[in-house]
């Protein structure tokens, strides 16, 4: 099966400009998870997806970043503005149910944020 | 809050030699917990999981975790490891009433040396 896709690998910007990263999921997978690895810590989930709807949120900076899964398929992760603390590797991950019923988490290959 | 402990931040090993990662967690209730590997230049993976039953889990390329619930524990190990060993590995678990929520640790980066 394909695995799940992210776009773009690598972006570099500069603080206060905004930014906006894709994910596709794995086919048929409901649930969408976008996590946030900085340097030397492990990933911290800003956002769950359930189909097209937000299951927990909490940790998401909501001042600037947001996040939306329209049509319960693919989805992005906006930051707006960026600030130097957001340099990170921004992770998404799908599972067919949520975590805590048995389904593993597929992740991407992650998007890596410089801000300068 | 709760959170996951990774004490070994950087684990360097010989070829043959026995591994064993540590991973504790800090929740009194019922928790799932996981191992991801991640090798270097892929993704995140799923190492091996526990859900409930036999407390001695066994993975991929021969991998196995111990839940010790009086210890909070969920220690990583392999009796000989090889240099494709070489990754970061990353202890996570769900909480019961977490809302499903994955919690990392930090991460263990291994190297295998030849």
């Amino acid at each position: 099966e394909a695995g799940v896709a992210q776009s773009p690998r690598y972006k570099i910007i500069e603080k206060r400009q905004s930014v906006a990263f894709w994910c596709n999921p794995i086919s048929g997978h409901a649930t969408l998870y976008w996590y946030q690895q900085i340097l030397g810590q492990g990933p911290k989930l800003l956002i769950q997806f359930q189909n097209n709807g937000v299951v927990d949120d909490s940790q998401l900076p909501k001042d600037r970043f947001s996040a939306e899964r329209l049509k319960g398929v693919d989805s992005t992760l906006k930051i707006q503005p960026a600030k130097l603390e957001d340099s990170a590797v921004y992770l998404c991950a799908s599972s067919s149910t949520p975590t805590g019923t048995g389904s593993p988490l597929h992740f991407g290959n992650g998007t890596r944020l410089t801000v300068t | 809050a709760q959170s996951v402990s990774q004490h070994n931040h950087h684990v360097i090993l010989s070829e043959a030699a026995s591994l064993e990662l540590g991973c504790n967690y800090s929740y009194g209730g019922t928790v799932n917990l996981f191992w991801y590997v991640q090798y270097p230049g892929q993704h995140l993976q799923l190492l091996l999981k526990y859900f409930s039953g036999d407390p001695l889990v066994k993975g991929i390329k021969g991998f196995e975790a111990e839940f010790i619930k009086s210890k909070f524990s969920f220690n990583l190990r392999k009796p000989s490891v090889q240099w494709s060993d070489t990754a970061e590995y990353f202890c996570a678990v769900t909480y019961t009433g977490g809302g499903n929520k994955l919690t990392f640790g930090t991460g263990t980066q291994l190297k295998v040396e030849l």
